[in-house]
């Protein structure tokens, strides 16, 4: 079965702290993205990566930063985390050309304190 | 960009058939509709696609008239356990690179399934 890993279900930081999300897929895929999910507001796209090393901003870039140094990883950076970036986290992967959608993580659910 | 635009909620009881219907007036000509499911704490996970007309599996199916600016989930029979938010998203998932720029999730559509 396919998957994709997030490397915390739930984290607590605190403001100003630098935050890492991970996100691991096995599946050789090579699209990835980062959304966040709040309340009333669905998911929104933060960044994504189609290929090592490639990143492309999404609708809500502000405040983040990503890296993809190998294919199956793809990396979440909060430089200075604050409490408006508390929320649910959720990473997805997609395999390029294939007209069937996303798998996605279970999420991190972020609070900064 | 396609965006889309559902009811924000339904309520059904068990063993009904629900219908849930997006708006996606300006679908473009390689646009397919791509529902999601997401129950609590969990991501979304991919339920249903279609391009045109009718498509069926175990799980649901899609309606998708003529001109395409609508589509329909239909879900025979529901139980509690199909209680979830549901996505409709439009976009062209192929080749192209910038392709994600063309998926918007909105907020979804809650459905609650009462005994």
């Amino acid at each position: 079965d396919v998957k994709v890993t997030q490397s915390s279900r739930y984290l607590v930081k605190r403001t100003g702290e630098k935050v890492f999300l991970e996100c691991v897929q096995d599946m050789d895929h090579e699209n990835m993205f980062w959304y966040r999910q709040d309340p009333g507001l669905g998911l929104r796209l933060i960044y994504f990566s189609y290929d090592v090393k490639m990143k492309e901003k999404g609708d809500i870039p502000e405040g983040y930063s990503v890296s993809r140094e190998k294919k199956e990883r793809f990396s979440l950076i909060l430089e200075s985390a604050s409490t408006n970036q508390t929320s649910m986290y959720l990473c997805a992967s997609q395999f390029t050309g294939l007209i069937a959608g996303y798998t996605f993580g279970s999420g991190t659910r972020l609070t900064v304190v | 960009l396609a965006k889309t635009t559902q009811p924000i909620s339904m309520d059904s009881y068990e063993g009904q058939e629900v219908n849930i219907t997006c708006s996606h007036n300006n679908i473009a000509t390689n646009d397919y509709i791509t529902w999601y499911q997401q129950f609590p704490s969990q991501g979304p996970r991919f339920i249903i696609q279609g391009y045109k007309t009718k498509v069926t599996n175990e799980v649901a199916s899609l309606f998708i008239p003529a001109d395409r600016k609508s589509s329909t989930l239909s879900l025979p029979r529901v139980s509690l356990s199909d209680t979830a938010v549901y996505y409709c998203l439009v976009g062209d998932m192929g080749y192209d690179q910038t392709g994600a720029n063309n998926l918007f999730f909105g907020t979804g559509t809650r459905l609650t399934v009462i005994p």
